[in-house]
């Protein structure tokens, strides 16, 4: 159980076009998703919490703008990364909280690596 | 600023050794402390650890939260090539649905 599919994987891009990454949930609803960026050798730096119906909550320094999340169901969060540059080449890895007793565990998606030439 | 620390950063030990991570963590109202284990990608989910002194066990995976003196250990014994990876701690808050994550400690397991 508590599984997150996280599509693409992998995408190349040139600068200035837009990309869109998905995530969602397999067998659990999750009203609350999470976005994070992952540096090499570095910890997960969370960019923005996604809420069910409701716009999302982003962390200081995160342009909402650049970052478009859209979480239009229980179990599917979307990041669109507009107008990609070089520097927004990054490891996202999206997870989702399932509810109920166990609240505050958070699973993981397998990522998505994001280069823009 | 809440603050999670983990050490060491890296360990590199052979096949069958015991091994010993140290997370502690700085939060103004402490909830929950959660361990993943990160290979190639997704961090998979071991621990979430909430009251101090009560170990959680998993196979040969074990871990244990001290809320007064504000850490947890990770302990894994006999060690196989399988448990290299990079391992993270997170706390979470009360009152906040984010959790803080450290920098992982990456644990290589040699042959």
């Amino acid at each position: 159980g508590a599984v997150v599919s996280q599509h693409p994987s992998w995408v190349i891009c040139k600068s200035g076009t837009s990309v869109k990454i998905e995530c969602r949930s397999l067998d659990f609803q999750a009203t609350t998703m999470f976005w994070y960026r992952q540096f090499p050798k570095q910890s997960l730096m969370l960019m923005a919490t996604s809420n069910e119906g409701s716009k999302a909550t982003y962390e200081q320094g995160v342009e909402k703008d650049k970052f478009l999340i859209n979480h239009a169901s229980l179990t599917l969060s979307t990041l669109t990364v507009t107008s990609a540059h070089p520097e927004d080449s990054s490891f996202y890895i999206c997870s989702a909280r399932e509810g109920g007793r166990a609240k505050n565990i958070q699973y993981f998606g397998a990522g998505t690596r994001l280069s823009v030439l | 600023e809440d603050k999670v620390v983990q050490s060491p950063l890296s360990l590199v030990v052979h096949e069958g050794d015991t091994v010993t991570l140290n997370c502690s963590y700085e939060v103004t109202n402490f909830r929950s402390l959660l361990w993943y284990k990160q290979e190639k990608k997704a961090p998979t989910f071991l621990f979430m650890l909430t009251s101090s002194g009560i170990e959680k066990k998993s196979g040969r995976l074990s871990s244990i939260l001290d809320k007064k003196e504000l850490f947890s250990i990770l302990n894994i014994t006999a060690t196989q090539t399988g448990d290299s990876a990079v391992y993270l701690c997170a706390v979470g808050e009360g009152g906040s649905e984010k959790l803080v994550f450290g920098k992982g400690t990456k644990l290589t397991v040699n042959p």
